[in-house]
């Protein structure tokens, strides 16, 4: 079982939808949870960093932890066509830089 | 946030040859990170790089292969070495900041033939 593990997609919805987008983990040590978006050939972009549960919202983005279901979501409201994209999931344990990332969710966002 | 820069962005080389990536960061920082994306799979951290020191290799990476070198703290290069087919993927190195978020450069995609 990996670590952390994220539904490939492709997600495809019409341009306005509300968009969900979700990661599950197994190792209970994770505390930093981030959100990255890859455009095709370009390096990720971060978009969210959350510490610990709760909610954190940026604009359009709202990120989601709920660590006693080991469980982060991403919502992209009023999704856009320029929002197609493989968003990442990504999580560290405490005190350590080392990030895991899930394999990422391929949007398409339709006009 | 800081930004990164790859050389080159792309290349496609030979069985047997190597190949340097240059990572470029418009301000210091103490950690640089190497990754490699292979298709339909997740970011993979290859070794961690700080100035003035050995780079720190995960499971599964050895110098050998993949050495690096960190003159200064803006700069550092993953050299591919003795390339096979298998190494064809996107490699990409991020730096931490000063909250530990980790940002990453475009990428170099490598095609070994």
């Amino acid at each position: 079982q990996k670590e952390v593990e994220q539904d490939p997609g492709p997600l495809s919805v019409p341009e306005g939808a509300i968009v969900s987008l979700n990661c599950t983990y197994s190792n209970s040590a994770f505390q930093y949870f981030m959100w990255y978006r890859q455009y095709s050939r370009k390096g990720p972009e971060l978009l969210m960093y959350t510490y610990s549960s709760g909610n954190k919202e940026d604009g359009r983005f709202t990120a989601q932890v709920d660590k006693s279901s080991k469980y982060i979501s991403l919502f992209i409201r009023d999704s856009q066509p320029s929002d197609s994209a493989t968003y990442l999931c990504a999580m560290a344990p405490g005190g350590t830089y080392k990030y895991i990332f899930g394999t990422g969710t391929r949007l398409k966002v339709l006009a | 946030s800081a930004v990164i820069s790859q050389k080159p962005s792309r290349d496609i080389c030979q069985r047997g040859t190597s190949l340097t990536i240059q990572c470029q960061v418009d301000s210091q920082v103490t950690m640089m990170f190497w990754y490699r994306q292979q298709p339909g799979q997740s970011l993979t951290l290859i070794a961690t790089a700080n100035q003035g020191s050995e780079a720190t290799y995960e499971s599964g990476f050895v110098i050998d292969k993949f050495p690096i070198s960190r003159p200064n703290l803006t700069f550092s290069t993953l050299t591919v070495s003795n390339m096979s087919p298998e190494d064809s993927s996107i490699y990409l190195c991020s730096v931490e900041d000063s909250v530990n978020e980790q940002f990453f450069g475009p990428g170099t995609r490598l095609t070994v033939l």
